[in-house]
C-alpha cells in the first residue's frame, strides 16, 4: 500500500528564519509530486508539482522554492521566512496521466 | 485562468435533511475539465469523494452524487439525506488539460447537527 509522510506535523518560525519542509512516498514508484498551500481561512493553492527526480515547476510564486532530490521524495523550503507564509501546506501525489490525488496529512506552519 | 467557486460556508443542516452544495467552474485551458470533489473529516487528511471526466455524467460516493452540467458549468454535490458523521469540510476542484494542476474552491464546511 502507498503512504505518504510530511514532516513536520507544525513549526513556529521566527520572521526570516529558513524553512524546511518534507514528503516522502512509499510503494509508488515515480509519481507526481504537488505542494499545496491553504492560509487559514484561504484557498487551497498549488504551489509546485513535479512529474520526475530533478524536475520541479511552480504553480503559484509564493517566494518559496522545491526541489525532488529523490524519486520519492518533495522538498518544500525558503531561505527567508516571511508572516505571510503561515498557512498549512500540503503535499500529494498522483499517478502519471491522472488527477486523483492523495493527500498527506500536512504541516501547519506559524510564523512570528 | 481556470476557477471554482462554490458554496460560501459555513452550512448548517439537520440529520435526515436533503443538501446541495453549489460548485460552478471556469475552464480556458480546456472545454472539458475533469471535476473532483474532495472532503476533509474532522482530524482526518484530505480525500478524493467523487469524480468525473466526462460531461453529462454523474459521480456518487457515499451517498453523495454530482452531476458534470457542461451548460451551466457547473458539477454540484448533492446528498438526499445527510448524517452527523457528513459534517466536514468540502472542496470543489477542477483538473485542466495536463492534470498536473489541480484547481480547488474555497471549501464549504458542513455541520450536520442530530
Amino acid at each position: 500500500a502507498q503512504t505518504i509522510h510530511q514532516w513536520p506535523v507544525a513549526e513556529i518560525k521566527a520572521v526570516g528564519s529558513p524553512l524546511s519542509l518534507g514528503c516522502t512516498i512509499k510503494g509508488k514508484s515515480s509519481p507526481n509530486l504537488y505542494w499545496y498551500w491553504q492560509a487559514t481561512g484561504g484557498t487551497l493553492q498549488q504551489l509546485f508539482y513535479s512529474i520526475t527526480v530533478g524536475q520541479v515547476e511552480s504553480v503559484v510564486q509564493l517566494n518559496l522554492s522545491a526541489s525532488r532530490p529523490k524519486d520519492d521524495q518533495f522538498i518544500l523550503s525558503t531561505e527567508k521566512l516571511l508572516l505571510s507564509h503561515s498557512g498549512f501546506y500540503l503535499c500529494a501525489w498522483s499517478l502519471v496521466g491522472e488527477a486523483d490525488y492523495t493527500f498527506g496529512s500536512g504541516t501547519r506552519l506559524l510564523v512570528i | 485562468g481556470d476557477s471554482v467557486t462554490q458554496t460560501e460556508g459555513p452550512v448548517t443542516v439537520s440529520e435526515s435533511e436533503s443538501l446541495i452544495i453549489n460548485c460552478t467552474y471556469s475552464a480556458t485551458s480546456i472545454a472539458y475539465p475533469n471535476l473532483f470533489w474532495y472532503v476533509r473529516y474532522p482530524g482526518e487528511g484530505l480525500q478524493l469523494l467523487l469524480k468525473v471526466i466526462t460531461a453529462g455524467q454523474k459521480g456518487s460516493s457515499r451517498g453523495f452524487e454530482a452531476t458534470y452540467n457542461k451548460e451551466t458549468t457547473s458539477f454540484h454535490l448533492q446528498k438526499a439525506s445527510v448524517q452527523e458523521s457528513d459534517s466536514a469540510v468540502y472542496y470543489c476542484a477542477l483538473a485542466p488539460s495536463n492534470y498536473n494542476v489541480l484547481y480547488f474552491g474555497s471549501g464549504t464546511k458542513l455541520t450536520v447537527e442530530p
